[in-house]
């Protein structure tokens, strides 16, 4: 069975672009998380989705964004990028509600680097 | 805001030693402890994981140690192998309208041969 699947794994923008970040969850998966990974402050929750809708949203900026296809797959965007938003953004799937029982499957990340 | 403590930040242990990491948390809404380990360049996996009814559950090497009114959990590797070397993460599920992980900052466990 394949895993969760994140593209790309790494890329390289400059201040004030936008990304666009996709996540495949586990086939059955239908809740996906999004969480930003840093040195400094760890894993943070971005927000997650559960069948095309928002359940819940972390503390920050609306420059980040997400959304979730029909079929489970999620996109997340970053606009107006800063430098500080050079992260490894992990996306990770449940088989329900993730936060039902913290059986998060995580995806290896996209490594944003911001110039 | 609702936080996980974590530590030590790092942990080096010989191996067969005993790796104990651990975490405190403010909020009592927390309903479930959850313990990933990360390798390099991969994401979290799910280790073991505790609901706060319970004081300790053990899964191989690996133990749970739960206090509810000190608001502590803790890891403890027994017999610890070069293979448990990672970046091990506590956090805590909080109950209500906004449920979400709270992870901790994390403990690089190096385990020497």
């Amino acid at each position: 069975k394949a895993g969760v699947t994140q593209t790309p794994r790494y890329l390289i923008k400059t201040r004030g672009q936008q990304v666009t970040l996709s996540c495949s969850p586990i086939s059955g998966h239908r809740s996906v998380s999004w969480y930003q990974q840093t040195p400094g402050q760890g894993l943070q929750f971005l927000f997650e989705y559960f069948s095309e809708t928002q359940r819940n949203k972390g503390n920050f900026p609306g420059r980040f964004s997400g959304r979730q296809f029909s079929n489970s797959r999620s996109e997340m965007n970053v606009s107006t990028l800063e430098l500080g938003d050079s992260a490894l953004y992990l996306c990770a799937s449940s088989l329900r509600l993730a936060v039902n029982t913290g059986e998060l499957f995580f995806g290896e990340g996209s490594r944003l680097t911001v110039l | 805001q609702q936080q996980v403590k974590q530590s030590p930040q790092s942990l080096i242990v010989q191996k067969g030693g005993i790796s104990i990491i651990n975490c405190a948390y403010e909020n009592t809404a927390f309903d479930y402890f959850p313990w990933y380990q990360q390798f390099p360049g991969k994401g979290p996996a799910l280790l073991i994981a505790i609901r706060p009814d319970v004081s300790e559950k053990k899964e191989g090497r690996f133990t749970i140690s739960f206090n509810k009114s000190a608001k502590q959990f803790s890891l403890h590797i027994m017999d610890s192998q070069p293979g448990d070397s990672a970046t091990y993460f506590c956090a805590a599920k909080t109950q209500g309208g906004s449920e979400k992980l709270v992870f901790g900052k994390g403990t690089k466990l190096t385990v020497n041969p």
